[in-house]
């Protein structure tokens, strides 16, 4: 069993929907939780980096971590054709760094 | 404003070739990494550095060797390529162990 899973998708949703996407991980010593978007043939971005349980908020974009369940989740509002990419979730214990395998996203227009 | 730099983008070598594989950073970040990415598996630490001239094993390192003679630099080798080793290699750095790190667009190595 993976430490993170996370679900391949493609997951795909029409213009201005809102988009949920999941990761769960197995290691209760993770502290560190980030979101990052890779578009096609580029590296990954930081979009998101949270340290504790609960809801952080950026723009169209919500982080959510639940620790007691080890969930944690990305919501993007009103989604548009350019958030379509590959979304990993990644998180830390100390110096360890586990990525997720990434859910692909493609919102039609 | 580079960021982070890797040469080449694309490369295809033959079994048993060796190559060299460099990244460059310009935000004078400490820590540095070489991860691969393979379909389904996500990123996978190959190796990293803590600081010019010190290097770390990953979670995958055979086959990989690596070098960090200069802060801003860090070389990934191949020392005898094998098919295993095709995959899209990432090249990142950060401030800290624990500060997010920024990556470069990857190069894309076939063994062939």
């Amino acid at each position: 069993q993976k430490e993170v899973e996370q679900d391949p998708g493609p997951l795909s949703v029409p213009e201005g929907a809102i988009v949920s996407l999941n990761c769960t991980y197995s290691n209760s010593a993770f502290q560190y939780f980030m979101w990052y978007r890779q578009y096609s043939r580029k590296g990954p971005e930081l979009l998101m980096y949270t340290y504790s349980s609960g809801n952080k908020e950026d723009g169209r974009f919500t982080a959510q971590v639940d620790k007691s369940s080890k969930y944690i989740s990305l919501f993007i509002r009103d989604s548009q054709p350019s958030d379509s990419a590959t979304y990993l979730c990644a998180m830390r214990s100390n110096y360890q760094l586990i990525w997720g395998a990434g859910t692909k996203l493609i919102i039609k227009p | 404003n580079a960021g982070v730099t890797q040469t080449p983008k694309f490369r295809v070598l033959k079994t048993g070739q060796s190559m060299t594989l460099l990244c460059a950073q310009d935000m004078n970040h400490e820590y540095m990494y070489w991860y691969r990415q393979d379909p389904g598996m996500g990123l996978r630490l190959i190796h990293y550095s803590v600081g010019e001239g010190t290097t770390a094993k990953g979670e995958v390192p055979d086959g990989y060797n690596v070098s960090r003679l200069k802060k801003q630099n860090f070389l990934l080798g191949l020392e005898s390529a094998a098919p295993s080793q095709t995959s899209v290699y990432f090249c990142a750095s950060s401030w800290a162990y624990n500060q997010p790190q920024h990556f470069g667009d990857g190069t894309r190595l076939s063994i062939l």
